[in-house]
């Protein structure tokens, strides 16, 4: 099965709805990181989060973790045309020879329509 | 600051033919990673390097698949001979260490006919 993977597959809100993605994993983890891409272009970085934090904000995203449930979410708060893109998720997988690699989800795309 | 660097943006070429993408890392970070990224399988980790040196191939398809890094700066992918199934868009990224984020490229996009 296929580390960290993202519900719902396709999110579509209105400009100024809060918009929630989900990502589900299956090994324990260092970090899991959430990563944006705009059609066309390269993903970007957007938050990373430690196994031992339950909740980080930047801006109007905020992410948890639950390690004891493997699973992370993403919120985007009063969203904006601007976000419509692709979320994925990444883990860092604790242990192992796999220092440094990521191992993405197949991604949300969510379309925010003005 | 430049970001990670890719050329070609877009490449097509006709099945048989070697394939050479290249990448520039941001200066300063030890580790270099290449992707594909296609719509069915989503984006896979082909190869990564720490410090010029490759870590882990598993995910390379197999023997047409080639990738080096003579220098902190440079890296390049290589596919020899290519294939229709080849297609796919490729990303490289590099991050500073092994646990931080990754920055990638705007990917090349390639089709093999």
């Amino acid at each position: 099965s296929q580390q960290g993977e993202e519900d719902p597959q396709a999110l579509s809100i209105q400009e100024g709805e809060n918009a929630t993605m989900n990502c589900s994993y299956k090994t324990s983890i260092n970090n899991l990181q959430w990563y944006r891409q705009n059609s066309g272009r390269g993903l970007v970085h957007l938050i990373l989060i430690r196994s031992n934090e339950r909740e980080k904000h930047s801006g109007r995203l905020r992410v948890t973790l639950d390690t004891s449930k493997k699973s992370s979410s993403l919120l985007i708060t009063a969203s904006r045309a601007a976000d419509t893109a692709s979320y994925f998720c990444a883990t860092d997988r604790a242990g192992g020879t796999s220092y440094g690699k990521l191992t993405f989800g197949q991604g949300t795309i969510l379309t925010v329509h003005p | 600051d430049a970001g990670v660097i890719q050329s070609p943006r877009h490449e097509v070429t006709e099945m048989g033919q070697e394939v050479t993408l290249r990448c520039k890392p941001i200066s300063g970070h030890d580790y270099l990673f290449w992707y594909r990224q296609t719509m069915m399988r989503g984006l896979e980790l082909l190869i990564y390097f720490n410090n010029n040196v490759p870590i882990d191939d598993s995910g390379m398809p197999e023997d047409r698949f080639s990738a080096k890094m003579p220098n902190a700066s440079f890296s390049t992918l290589k596919i020899q001979p290519s294939e229709p199934r080849d297609s796919a868009v490729y990303f490289c990224a590099s991050s500073p260490t092994g646990h931080q984020p990754q920055h990638f490229g705007d990917g090349t996009r390639l089709s093999i006919l």
